[in-house]
């Protein structure tokens, strides 16, 4: 199976902030990521799939990137509504794996 | 809109059995891949199975598999998930999913049944 190791596990940042989270794969899966958001007893939300696409009603401040087996995603101009939990999904292959989460609090 | 709706969550003893249902709305069910994902108190999200629209192709988390079995009626907008010799680490909140058309990303979530695994 496809490991998907994803970091800072938690980080703490201020309103206005950029904050960037990745997500390593252990083999190639050229951009098939998708990035997820979590609040607290919430069901998470899709932001981001093939990598860099913003999905429906997704503000532009989320943005991703990379290929092959390092991805990212960006939070530019953190706002309030964004402290939550996030989670990669790789869609390359089955089984599917998602990271372990990195938590955004604040700061 | 899409809709998916879960029931038959419940409290169960360790070894015992349960069936999870999540049924369809507002989509061309027979046209989408399903999935099950869930999630521990407190912990991470965990991909747990998928079911090709056709039925075809069946896919397990290897912490489920020869345990738990997915299956669909395309005619009533429904898949399952029965679950066989529970454990206590099947604890968990189980979503149903659906895919998106072009990839297997996951726009659509129902809003979860809790399965309990207690003595």
């Amino acid at each position: 199976a496809i490991q998907m190791t994803q970091s800072p596990s938690s980080l703490s940042a201020s309103v206005g902030d950029r904050v960037t989270i990745t997500c390593r794969a252990s083999q190639g899966i050229r951009d098939d990521l998708g990035w997820y958001q979590q609040k607290p007893g919430k069901v998470p939300k899709l932001l981001i799939f093939s990598t860099s696409n913003l999905h429906d009603g997704v503000p532009s401040r989320f943005s991703g990137s990379g290929s092959g087996t390092e991805f990212t995603l960006t939070i530019t101009n953190l706002q309030p509504e964004d402290f939550a939990t996030y989670y990669c999904l790789q869609d390359n292959k089955f089984p599917l794996t998602f990271g372990g989460g990195t938590k955004v609090e604040i700061k | 809109e899409v809709l998916l709706v879960e029931s038959g969550g419940g409290l169960v003893r360790p070894g015992e059995s349960l069936r999870l249902s999540c049924v369809a709305s507002g989509f061309s069910f027979t046209s989408y891949t399903l999935h099950w994902v869930r999630q521990a108190p407190g912990k991470g999200l965990e991909w747990v199975s998928s079911i090709s629209s056709s039925t075809t192709y069946k896919y397990y988390a290897d912490s489920v598999t020869g345990r738990f079995t997915v299956s669909r009626d395309n005619a009533n907008n429904s898949v399952h998930l029965h679950m066989n010799s529970l454990r206590a680490d099947d604890t968990a909140v189980y979503y149903c999913a659906r895919s998106s058309s072009t990839n297997y990303q996951l726009p659509h979530w129902g809003q979860g049944a809790l399965v309990t695994v207690s003595s």
